[in-house]
């Protein structure tokens, strides 16, 4: 299957820098690439799409100035997480899906564990 | 508004049983409803998935049941193991859109020895 790599798996940094996270498809093109938020214990909440070539649609409450993300190509996204508090402490994860072979899934990574000190 | 329902939150069963996830939805336009699995510390990896024109999909000891005209789908673990003990998410998309998959608020699986 389609494999989805996410970097780093767990990041560890001081209140107020900031931290890129990358995601890339390894074996398959990705027009559309997703970012999720997940809280321990809850569901995955989409923070935003990021569409290659184009500027990211972000979901109603999601600072996009806080939350950078750039698709500069098919097989990278990235979010930068900007000026970072602890209260944005969280599991990040992305997906994309594969639309030249167009199976309907949605592909995951391994998912990013940011820790703000 | 929760466009996926699922139930229950949490499930515990005895190793052997049957453990069964129930979801539901209310947009009709859904055209493909995945179930995926999630370790601690892990992405969700897909487990099985099924579209509307089928009422079943099996694969091994995971079934999909579907009722299109109940708006339902539940997923079904046969002979359930501890090593199936995680979270499942249910979740619905417009497959040929290229939109965003809802997900339900998955579940906490335990099996026990």
């Amino acid at each position: 299957g389609a494999v989805v790599s996410q970097h780093p798996s767990r990041v560890i940094c001081k209140s107020g820098t900031s931290v890129k996270i990358e995601c890339r498809s390894l074996d398959f093109q990705a027009t559309t690439m997703f970012w999720y938020r997940q809280f321990p214990k809850q569901s995955l909440m989409l923070m935003a799409t990021s569409n290659e070539g184009s500027k990211a649609t972000y979901e109603q409450g999601v600072e996009k100035d806080k939350f950078l993300i750039n698709h500069a190509s098919l097989t990278l996204s990235t979010l930068t997480v900007t000026s970072a508090h602890p209260e944005d402490s969280s599991f990040y994860i992305c997906s994309a899906r594969d639309r030249v072979r167009n199976t309907g899934e949605l592909f995951f990574g391994e998912g990013s564990r940011l820790t703000v000190l | 508004q929760q466009q996926v329902k699922q139930s229950p939150q949490s499930l515990i069963v005895q190793k052997g049983g049957i453990s069964i996830i129930n979801c539901a939805y209310e947009n009709t336009a859904f055209d493909y409803f995945p179930w995926y699995q999630q370790f601690p510390g892990k992405g969700p990896a897909l487990l099985i998935a099924i579209r509307p024109d089928v009422s079943e999909k099996k694969e091994g000891r995971f079934t999909i049941s579907f009722n299109k005209s109940a708006k339902q789908f539940s997923l079904h673990i046969m002979d359930s193991q501890p090593g199936d003990s995680a979270t499942y998410f249910c979740a619905a998309s417009m497959e040929n859109t290229g939109n965003q998959f809802y997900f339900g608020t998955g579940t906490s699986l335990t099996v026990i020895p």
